[in-house]
């Protein structure tokens, strides 16, 4: 089946700095990619919707100049921490939509530890 | 919040048993997903109904969907020790966008 790599799995980190993390379709293109967040023992909350060639759209609270997204091909999306807080310390999963058959597939999760 | 709900939280069965999860929805859908997730790892897909669909079997599990009163249920029959995790439903909308729900933490004691 059609994969999706999330890389790093897991990161730690010191306050203030940034963190990249990559979303990635390996066999097929993906025009749409969503960003989730998890915290210990809550469910997924979506961050970020991100589409190929365009702004990524952000759901209520989420602020863009901190959680910066660029979806730059069909098989990439990025999300950067910026200035990372302990409290941004969570799970972040993407998810991404074939272009072709319109099937969602979840990567396996990138757990971010901010010291 | 957005968010569904989901009951009960918490399930606790014996092996052999079967777990039923029920899961609420806030607005208008193409298809609900649900979900399993391990301990601190990714998701994993299970099933997906449309919304034009009431039933849908797969395996032991068993979905049904009630678009009126905008609920769904998970039946896993059979239950077996490997089947504890959390599981999560999710609205969807045709462009791919999930709402989840908070989740049912399953556990099944051998």
């Amino acid at each position: 089946g059609a994969v999706v790599s999330q890389h790093p799995s897991w990161v730690i980190c010191k306050s203030g700095t940034s963190v990249k993390i990559e979303c990635r379709s390996l066999d097929f293109q993906a025009t749409t990619m969503f960003w989730y967040r998890q915290f210990p023992k809550q469910s997924l909350m979506l961050m970020a919707t991100s589409n190929e060639g365009s702004k990524a759209t952000y759901e209520q609270g989420v602020e863009k100049d901190k959680f910066l997204i660029n979806h730059a091909s069909l098989t990439l999306s990025t999300l950067t921490v910026t200035s990372a807080h302990p409290e941004d310390s969570s799970f972040y999963i993407c998810s991404a939509r074939s272009r072709f058959s319109g099937e969602l597939f979840f990567g396996e999760g990138s757990r971010l530890t901010v010291l | 919040s957005q968010q569904g709900e989901e009951d009960p939280q918490a399930l606790s069965i014996q092996e052999g048993e079967n777990a039923t999860m029920n899961c609420s929805y806030k607005t208008s859908i193409n298809n609900l997903q649900w979900y399993r997730q391990n301990s601190g790892r990714g998701l994993v897909h299970l099933i997906l109904i449309r919304s034009n669909e009431r039933e849908k079997h797969s395996g032991r599990l068993r979905v049904t969907l009630d678009t009126s009163k905008k609920s769904s249920s998970l039946l896993i029959t059979a239950s077996r020790a490997a089947d504890t995790a959390s599981y999560f439903c999710a609205s969807g909308t045709s462009y791919g966008k999930l709402t989840f729900g908070q989740g049912t933490i399953l556990t099944v004691h051998p």
